[in-house]
């Protein structure tokens, strides 16, 4: 099993510009996140998923779109790249107890 | 919006000392979830707490969850380099990912 994957590993963008990050898990969990990290400011939760179909807005949800039209897939899309999007982001796919299973994480800088 | 604070934020200790950090926090929580995070990679978890007073142990790692459930302790006896990381608390109030919250780290660094 892969566990949950990532892509890109990197990505640099100008400001305004559009990207889709993408995320995969194959453990057949239902719930899944996006968080970002940033220094000293922990994970923050963007969106999350607790099934296909099903969508919600976590803590900093502004500025990015969400849709899980499988059980496998969860893409995280920037609609206008701004500076203040510069950070790590995180997939993870969680059982119903909340255990997150990350994803190794895509750098994402914004000029 | 819960409040996780983890204490120290840095710490550099020698190969085959002690050591203890702390996650505390003003509300309760159902759950609480130690992760580790290495350079460049995801959070891996390594153990979930659930009842007051709940200790836990994971080969030379010790945690524990505070009678108030309110708090939490991560011990390491003769840390190893191979423990360095970022140390990551989270405490979960329902099973919904919009209620786990993360504390912002501790950077721990073990010299060989």
């Amino acid at each position: 099993n892969a566990g949950v994957t990532q892509t890109p590993k990197f990505q640099v963008l100008k400001t305004g510009q559009s990207m889709t990050l993408q995320c995969a898990q194959d453990m057949n969990h239902e719930y899944m996140s996006w968080y970002r990290q940033d220094p000293g400011m922990g994970l923050r939760l963007i969106h999350y998923s607790v099934g296909a179909g099903i969508t919600d807005q976590g803590e900093v949800p502004n500025g990015y779109n969400v849709s899980r039209s499988t059980t496998e897939d969860f893409p995280l899309r920037l609609l206008s790249a701004a500076p203040s999007q510069t950070s790590v982001y995180f997939c993870a796919s969680n059982t119903p107890y909340n255990e997150q299973f990350f994803g190794p994480g895509t750098r994402l800088t914004v000029l | 919006t819960q409040l996780l604070k983890q204490s120290p934020q840095f710490l550099s200790i020698q190969e085959g000392e002690n050591l203890t950090v702390y996650c505390n926090s003003s509300s309760v929580f159902s759950s609480l979830q130690w992760y580790r995070q290495e350079p460049g990679e995801g959070p891996v978890l390594l153990v979930t707490v659930v009842t007051g007073g709940e200790v836990k142990k994971l080969k030379r790692l010790t945690f524990q969850f505070g009678d108030a459930r309110k708090d939490s302790s991560l011990h390491i006896t003769a840390a190893q380099p191979g423990d360095t990381g970022l140390y990551l608390c989270a405490g979960g109030v329902d099973g919904s990912a919009r209620q786990l919250t993360f504390g912002s780290g501790t950077q721990l660094t073990v010299l060989p």
